[in-house]
């Protein structure tokens, strides 16, 4: 099956500091990806729609300036967490839409992110 | 919000078949009925998906009512690694479509 990949897999980092998340698509192209956040024992909670080749479509709540999107190829998109704080702890999970097989979606495994 | 509600917990021996049911009153003629589950600290993983007919796969078996109304998916011979949280979702075919989660199933499989 398709295979979704995410780097790092765990990552701290200290308060005030940036930092990226990569989603990687390994065997097929993936013209939408999607990313969520989900808090510990609660559910996935959708953050935004990741278009290649254009800017990124956020949901309700989630600020735009903080949580980068960029989608520049069809295999690649990255989330960048800037100006980190320890609210924003979480796991950051993504999930790539392959056209080649009626647009399944496909998840990655996750990062953890832990800020000090 | 989602359009599926599941109940938050169920237990089912090592071994024996987990029922697993989801309501999707409100779901429209497009949508499908889809599966995941979640085991801890890893991503969705997906099970299952189903129309209007009855699925089976490797993994599971999906049944879905007459009215479309709610469905139940079946874990045939349930093992220690089953145990995760069972996610339902209604969606149309569409790339763009997003996936909204609701709380699922939390399953645990007993020993």
């Amino acid at each position: 099956g398709a295979v979704v990949s995410q780097h790092p897999s765990r990552v701290i980092c200290k308060s005030g500091t940036s930092v990226k998340i990569e989603c990687r698509s390994l065997d097929f192209q993936a013209t939408t990806m999607f990313w969520y956040r989900q808090f510990p024992k609660q559910s996935l909670m959708l953050m935004a729609t990741s278009n290649e080749g254009s800017k990124a479509t956020y949901e309700q709540g989630v600020e735009k300036d903080k949580f980068l999107i960029n989608h520049a190829s069809l295999t690649l998109s990255t989330l960048t967490v800037t100006s980190a704080h320890p609210e924003d702890s979480s796991f950051y999970i993504c999930s790539a839409s392959s056209t080649a097989t009626t647009y399944e979606q496909y998840f990655g495994p996750g990062t953890r992110l832990t800020v000090t | 919000d989602a359009k599926t509600t599941q109940p938050p917990s169920m237990d089912c021996a090592e071994g024996r078949a987990a029922n697993l049911p989801c309501n999707h009153s409100t779901i429209s003629g497009n949508e499908y009925v889809y599966w995941y589950r979640q085991i801890h600290s890893q991503g969705p993983q997906y099970i299952i998906h189903g129309l209007k007919n009855n699925e089976t796969n490797e993994m599971a078996s999906l049944i879905i009512t007459e009215d479309r109304k709610s469905s139940t998916l079946i874990l045939p011979h349930a093992t220690l690694r089953d145990t995760a949280v069972y996610y339902c979702i209604v969606r149309v075919m569409n790339r763009d479509d997003k996936i909204i989660f609701g709380k699922g199933t939390r399953l645990h499989i007993l020993p």
